[in-house]
């Protein structure tokens, strides 16, 4: 089945404690793309990435990293997280621009 | 910079009744558009998209998009409302940089019996 695959669902950190979500996509898709969702915000872009070893920072990119190393897989770090990084996160992959992005289930971060 | 406004946060509407979302945005050029639907604790899925050609675009689930340079709009409807389209909705428009994709902030539909 086409998906994109993130992982865990659900995680509780503490402040400053570094993580990774990882996520994969199975469609050999060019693009991917991190995305937060806050209630009245919507969704913001966090980074996304054209190919392998390019990647480009999105809205909000403070206090993320991502790298692109191969095709299918596109983790977001949080090198040292923070309350206000608590969020919904979406992994999101594409064919081209304009085909329009396949979603992830999402990661709910909590970070205490 | 590209901008996408949704100016309504909830809309409700009764079952069977015609819907439309509003989407409005800001770009340059001729823009890439989406509409997406979110249901609730789930991710999100595309229900079309517009990037040329016949401004009128038809997508799953008996959804529609009109698209309007005019207007700067690219408006969602659909004819007849079904109780399970209550969810959220979201515009989105292509950033100018490939991959950039701008959303908006959602329209969360409620449906009346």
């Amino acid at each position: 089945e086409a998906q994109v695959t993130q992982n865990p669902r659900y995680l509780i950190t503490v402040t400053g404690k570094k993580l990774t979500v990882t996520c994969s996509q199975n469609m050999n898709h060019e693009y991917m793309s991190w995305y937060r969702q806050d209630p009245g915000l919507g969704l913001r872009q966090i980074y996304y990435s054209m190919n392998v070893e390019v990647t480009d920072k999105g809205d909000v990119p403070e206090g993320y990293k991502v790298s692109r190393k191969e095709k299918r897989n596109f983790p977001l770090i949080l090198e040292s997280p923070s309350p206000n990084q608590t969020s919904l996160y979406f992994c999101a992959s594409s064919l081209s621009v304009t085909g329009g992005y396949t979603f992830g289930s999402g990661t709910r971060l909590t970070v205490v | 910079a590209q901008s996408v406004t949704q100016p309504d946060i909830h809309i409700t509407v009764s079952e069977g009744a015609s819907l439309e979302l509003r989407c409005n945005y800001s770009y340059g050029a001729t823009p890439y558009l989406f509409w997406y639907v979110q249901s609730p604790g789930q991710g999100l899925q595309l229900l079309l998209k517009y990037f040329s050609g016949d401004t009128l675009v038809q997508g799953i689930k008996g959804f529609e998009a009109e698209f309007k340079r005019s207007q700067s709009s690219f408006n969602l409807r659909k004819p007849s409302v079904h109780w399970s389209d209550a969810a959220e909705y979201f515009c989105a428009v292509d950033g100018g940089s490939q991959g950039n994709l701008i959303f908006g902030k959602g329209t969360k539909l409620s449906v009346k019996p």
